[in-house]
């Protein structure tokens, strides 16, 4: 089983700053990644896909970049509306399908 | 949209079950799957089945689940025996690709990214004598 590992588990950023997510897969998993947005009490939001595709009606603010074994996601400028938690998850090969532990972007 | 439901509410080696119903596009192709969310264990896919009732699942709970589907209605469900509270979770449904596997050179394959585009809304399942 490949475990995603997520740093770090909580960012404080004031809005209108950028932020930078890391995800580190114990093997290499290509571009094979997928990021998710979560608001309190929401299910999960698919926000990129294959490493640095944006998915259906998600604001470029949000870049994807990596492959191999390290990944980051990064907002470029947080709106009220980005403060969440962020997971990533491998879809390399084979199920099971992991996810990381999440970061959490709170206000600064 | 998927709307899921199913009790919240079970005692130690009770049966977990839960339904998700699909409303709009297509039912058929996509592979349909049950994921679980605690605050010890994060975001964990438990497993996927087809139109057709092909099933993949974690190797973790394996033992413990049943996958259907029901095309008549659009639904698929999650059967999950001898729960204990380590089972505590929120438990989602989601949308996985359309045919994501081929069968190459003797085996299977991911084809495609596979990703959850679409979730159900949740079912807090609590586990407690």
């Amino acid at each position: 089983e490949i475990v995603m590992t997520q740093f770090p588990a909580t960012l404080s950023v004031s809005p209108g700053e950028g932020a930078t997510l890391s995800c580190r897969a114990s093997h290499n998993i290509s571009r094979s990644l997928a990021w998710y947005q979560q608001k309190p009490g929401q299910a999960p939001r698919l926000l990129m896909y294959g490493a640095s595709t944006r998915a259906t009606g998600i604001p470029p603010r949000f870049s994807g970049s990596g492959s191999g074994t390290d990944f980051t996601l990064t907002i470029s400028s947080l709106q009220s509306e980005d403060f969440a938690v962020y997971f990533c998850q491998h879809y390399n090969n084979w199920p099971p399908w992991t996810f990381g532990q999440g970061t959490k972007v709170e206000i600064k | 949209q998927l709307q899921q439901w199913g009790a919240g509410l079970l005692k130690p080696s009770g049966t977990l079950s839960l339904t998700c119903t699909v409303y709009g596009g297509s039912f058929s192709g996509y592979q349909w799957n049950w994921l679980r969310q605690s605050p010890g264990k994060g975001l964990e896919w438990i497993g996927e089945i087809n139109h057709a009732g092909s099933t993949n699942s974690n190797p973790s709970l394996k033992n413990r689940i049943t996958l259907s589907v029901d095309t008549s209605r659009n639904q698929f469900s999650l059967n999950m025996t001898s729960v204990t509270a380590a089972d505590t979770a929120m438990y989602y449904c989601a949308r996985g690709p359309i045919s994501p596997y081929d069968y190459i050179g003797g085996t299977y394959r991911l084809a495609v990214p596979y990703y959850f585009d679409f979730w159900g809304q949740g079912t807090l399942v609590t586990v407690s004598s």
